[in-house]
């Protein structure tokens, strides 16, 4: 088993749908939870950087944290065709030198 | 503010020539930095971090190798190229432990 899992997709909606991207994992030691945008051949962006459980909420972008059922959200409001790319979830464990697990992605299309 | 440039963008090599890709930060002081490859449709798997000049730890043996030879300088070498070298590698950077990481626009290798 994978220590996080992200659904790869694609994942196609119309334009101003919200969008509900999503990871679980299995290690109960993971404190630090970010999700991270990335377009065609560019690097990941950092979106949104959670610690512990608890939501957090950037103009169109909240993110979720469930610990005790180890899963985690991303929720795009009123989604454009610019949020097309692909969305990484990371996690990490607090101590030691930050080694962040990665999802392996999942696809969004957003189309107009 | 802290910037972060790869170069170059796109690298086509023969089997067995040799490699280096240059990361360097700007804008800040003593940072975390780290080398990923990430193989198509696939998470960020870490290759190599630092956590200072000329301290290098390696995640996964393999046929490259790492150095930081000043303080936001990072370089990803190797003596002889494998085709299963392919793939888009990305250096990033982070403040601290439990911080999150910033990535370049990675070097898109191709080995022929």
């Amino acid at each position: 088993q994978k220590e996080v899992e992200q659904d790869p997709g694609p994942l196609s909606v119309p334009e101003g749908a919200i969008v509900s991207l999503n990871c679980t994992y299995s290690n109960s030691a993971f404190q630090y939870f970010m999700w991270y945008r990335q377009y065609s051949r560019k690097g990941p962006e950092l979106l949104m950087y959670t610690y512990s459980s608890g939501n957090k909420e950037d103009g169109r972008f909240t993110a979720q944290v469930d610990k005790s059922s180890k899963y985690i959200s991303l929720f795009i409001r009123d989604s454009q065709p610019s949020d097309s790319a692909t969305y990484l979830c990371a996690m990490s464990a607090p101590g030691g030198y930050n080694k962040l697990i990665f999802g392996a992605g999942t696809r969004l299309a957003v189309h107009p | 503010s802290q910037t972060i440039h790869q170069w170059p963008a796109t690298l086509v090599q023969p089997v067995g020539s040799p490699l280096s890709l240059e990361c360097t930060v700007e804008g800040t002081s003593n940072p975390n930095l780290y080398w990923y490859r990430q193989a198509a449709g696939r998470g960020l798997q870490l290759l190599f971090y630092s956590v200072g000049i000329g301290q290098i730890s390696s995640e996964v043996p393999q046929n490259l190798s790492a150095s930081r030879p000043q303080d936001r300088q990072f370089i990803l070498s190797s003596k002889k190229l494998l085709l299963s070298d392919s793939g888009f590698y990305l250096c990033a950077w982070s403040l601290e432990n439990n911080q999150p990481q910033h990535f370049g626009d990675g070097t898109r290798l191709s080995i022929l």
